[in-house]
């Protein structure tokens, strides 16, 4: 069974800050997703990343793609309230007739003025 | 003029009535997916369609079951609601499998179910 574990659970830090989220497996990806969501909305894709060592900056979001294809991480710099939220990672299962995402179980953001 | 609505938005229903959420979305997209947030599980598969009339079971199929006659509609049945199914349910829908590429899964705003 594929795996996405993400750490730390819970980030609080103060504006201006900088950050990182990591989410790692023991099974190998073909691309990774990560996804932001808000108290009473759905997820909302940021980025996709799909070669080893790949590297997308997302204005002050960096996320990176490591080169076994086992693991990601999500930097921001300078990080401002609006950032606050749940950063999920999502990862390709071929299981079933068809593929489909599974989740890593979040990393809740808090950004304090 | 979004393009994945799900209904209702609440709900509390008693143990043991059946339950049925909908997803509409107006994108015309192949793939359509059930998901359930719970606290310290995150989201997890329940039912997906690759089609009309073509579905498949996730992870946490147990005690649902799932329609899907139309491209825009994908409804979710809890056959006789438990407490355990009190969740947040979120539908989502992609053009391609597993939502890679782009756009990725879009989801809805969930459904919040409480069984009592």
């Amino acid at each position: 069974t594929q795996l996405l574990e993400q750490s730390p659970q819970f980030l609080s830090i103060q504006e201006g800050e900088n950050l990182t989220v990591y989410c790692n497996s023991s099974s190998v990806f073909s691309s990774l997703q990560w996804y932001r969501q808000e108290p009473g909305e759905g997820p909302v894709l940021l980025v996709t990343v799909v070669t080893g060592g790949e590297v997308k900056k997302l204005k002050r979001l960096t996320f990176q793609f490591g080169d076994a294809r086992k693991d990601s991480s999500l930097h921001i710099t300078a990080a401002q309230p609006g950032d606050t939220g749940l950063y999920l990672c999502a990862g390709m299962n071929y299981g079933g007739s068809q593929g489909n995402l599974i989740f890593g179980k979040g990393t809740k953001l808090s950004v304090k003025p | 003029d979004a393009g994945i609505t799900q209904s209702p938005r609440h709900k509390v229903t008693e143990t043991g009535t059946p339950v049925t959420l909908r997803c509409h979305q107006t994108e015309n997209h192949r793939y359509m997916y059930w998901y359930r947030q719970d606290p310290g599980h995150g989201l997890r598969l329940i039912h997906y369609s690759y089609g009309v009339k073509d579905t498949d079971k996730g992870e946490v199929s147990d005690g649902y079951s799932v329609s899907r006659s139309k491209t825009e509609d994908f409804l979710l049945t809890l056959e006789s609601a438990t407490s355990s199914q009190t969740s947040v349910y979120f539908c989502a829908i992609s053009d391609i499998p597993g939502g890679v590429g782009y756009y990725g899964y879009t989801f809805g705003s969930g459904t919040r179910l409480t069984v009592v």
